[in-house]
């Protein structure tokens, strides 16, 4: 199956610090999910995005297909930012049945003061 | 709020037990996902239902069972419960998800503790 590698696995930032993770990917993608896992558990969709740049406030991310791999950019992190961010990639090939989402190990971020 | 509803969210059990967990999927989404959490194992697809039907089916162990009711709402059931069970058990809907997968919305989860 479609191998999904995260980097970095952990990282630690001031408040206000800007940072960049990487989702790689081993095969062609039909869709690209980031998500933030928060300290309670929650799973928080924060990019829908198999191509192409987006933002969201503070956030933003680019995939370029092509090239298989994913970028998300935090800028002026805040404390509420710390947890888990997974990327989550289905491949664009079909199976014959229903395809998933395939989960990268994750980056865990913390944001101190 | 993703729209994606999940019960319980905590559970306590004992080992050699039976659970049932619930999802109900956004309104109009045909789609539900099963994803187990644990700490060593990271975010595991479990299996996938649409409109009712069983469509993609991962590392689900024999002891699990799912069903989509025809008002589209899941349950996931665990038997036999044993301690390396204990997880994080979420819930996803997507409007797709015949062939493709489509957005994925998660629940809250379920948190399953086997004592």
């Amino acid at each position: 199956g479609i191998q999904v590698e995260q980097s970095p696995p952990d990282l630690i930032l001031q408040e206000g610090a800007n940072s960049t993770l990487r989702c790689n990917f081993s095969d062609s993608v039909n869709n690209l999910q980031w998500f933030h896992q928060n300290p309670w558990g929650q799973l928080i969709n924060l990019f829908y995005i198999p191509s192409g740049t987006k933002q969201n406030g503070r956030l933003s991310a680019t995939t370029v297909a092509t090239e298989r791999y994913s970028l998300l950019y935090i800028s002026s992190s805040q404390t509420t930012d710390s947890g888990v961010y997974f990327c989550a990639v289905e491949p664009y090939i079909l199976t014959g049945g229903g395809n998933k989402l395939t989960f990268g190990t994750g980056t865990q971020l913390k944001v101190e003061l | 709020d993703s729209g994606v509803t999940q019960t319980p969210k905590h559970l306590i059990t004992a080992t050699g037990q039976r659970v049932t967990l619930r999802c109900s999927p956004r309104s109009g989404d045909l789609s539900v996902y099963w994803y187990q959490q644990s700490l060593d194992q990271g975010l595991q697809f479990l299996i996938q239902y649409y409109n009712g039907e069983e469509r993609a089916k991962g590392n689900i162990l024999e002891r699990f069972s799912a069903q989509q009711f025809p008002d589209l709402h899941s349950e996931l059931n665990l038997s036999s419960l044993e301690l390396g069970d204990s997880a994080l058990y979420f819930c996803a809907s997507s409007v797709a998800g015949y062939s493709r997968a489509g957005e994925l919305f998660f629940g809250e989860g379920s948190r399953l503790t086997v004592l």
